[in-house]
């Protein structure tokens, strides 16, 4: 079965510290994704990237990095973290355009 | 822009009946709908998805059809269970297709 793992899976960080946040797909997936979940907001989407080696921009981009150094594996930055980051993130993985996208089990980071 | 609008916030009903849960959508992309479903404290998964006109597609009991003319993906069960209460996302993928558009998701609550 297909499988996305993050870590962690769930942190707590100070304002103003770095956050990353890794994540690790089996599934020879081309392409793979951050999100974000709120309430009353849904799933945005933050960073994403169909090569490795390569990011591109998502919904929400503003105060993450991301980085692909392999086909397997996505990191989320967040050099400064803030209050307002504080959500569950999930990653995210699919084979292509309007195919599954198979998610993590997310990770919850508070920044206090 | 591409868009995918869920009316719902929460929907609460008993045991037994039927529910609807709707979706419409905006792409200049040919349309792709999904549904996907996230069980408390769960990842999202896949519930259902769509590309086709007017044809009804199933899965564990839970059914939807594409109307392409009123840009529609409603979700329906005839009867639902205790274990249907969880969190309903409808998503498309963009004009580009290479990422989903997320609807802030319908959260169903099942009473006895």
């Amino acid at each position: 079965e297909a499988a996305v793992t993050q870590s962690p899976r769930s942190k707590v960080a100070v304002t103003g510290g770095k956050v990353t946040l890794s994540c690790h797909q089996t599934n020879n997936h081309d392409y793979m994704y951050w999100y974000r979940q709120d309430t009353g907001h849904g799933l945005r989407l933050i960073h994403y990237s169909y090569v490795a080696d390569s990011t591109e921009k998502g919904d929400i981009p503003d105060g993450y990095k991301a980085s692909r150094p392999s086909q397997e594996n996505f990191s989320l930055i967040l050099e400064l973290a803030s209050l307002s980051q504080t959500a569950v993130y999930f990653c995210a993985s699919s084979s292509g355009q309007n195919t599954e996208v198979f998610f993590g089990k997310g990770t919850r980071l508070t920044v206090v | 822009g591409d868009s995918v609008t869920q009316t719902e916030g929460l929907v609460t009903l008993t045991k037994g009946l039927p529910v609807m849960l709707n979706c419409t959508y905006q792409t200049t992309y040919s349309p792709f709908l999904f549904w996907y479903v996230q069980h408390l404290n769960e990842a999202p998964k896949l519930l259902l998805k769509s590309s086709t006109d007017n044809k009804r597609t199933e899965h564990q009991g839970f059914y939807a059809t594409l109307h392409k003319s009123s840009s529609s993906f409603h979700l329906q069960k005839s009867s639902v269970q205790l274990s249907d209460s969880a969190l309903y996302f409808c998503a498309s993928p963009t004009s580009a297709g290479n990422k989903l558009t997320f609807g802030i998701g319908t959260r169903v609550l099942v009473r006895p």
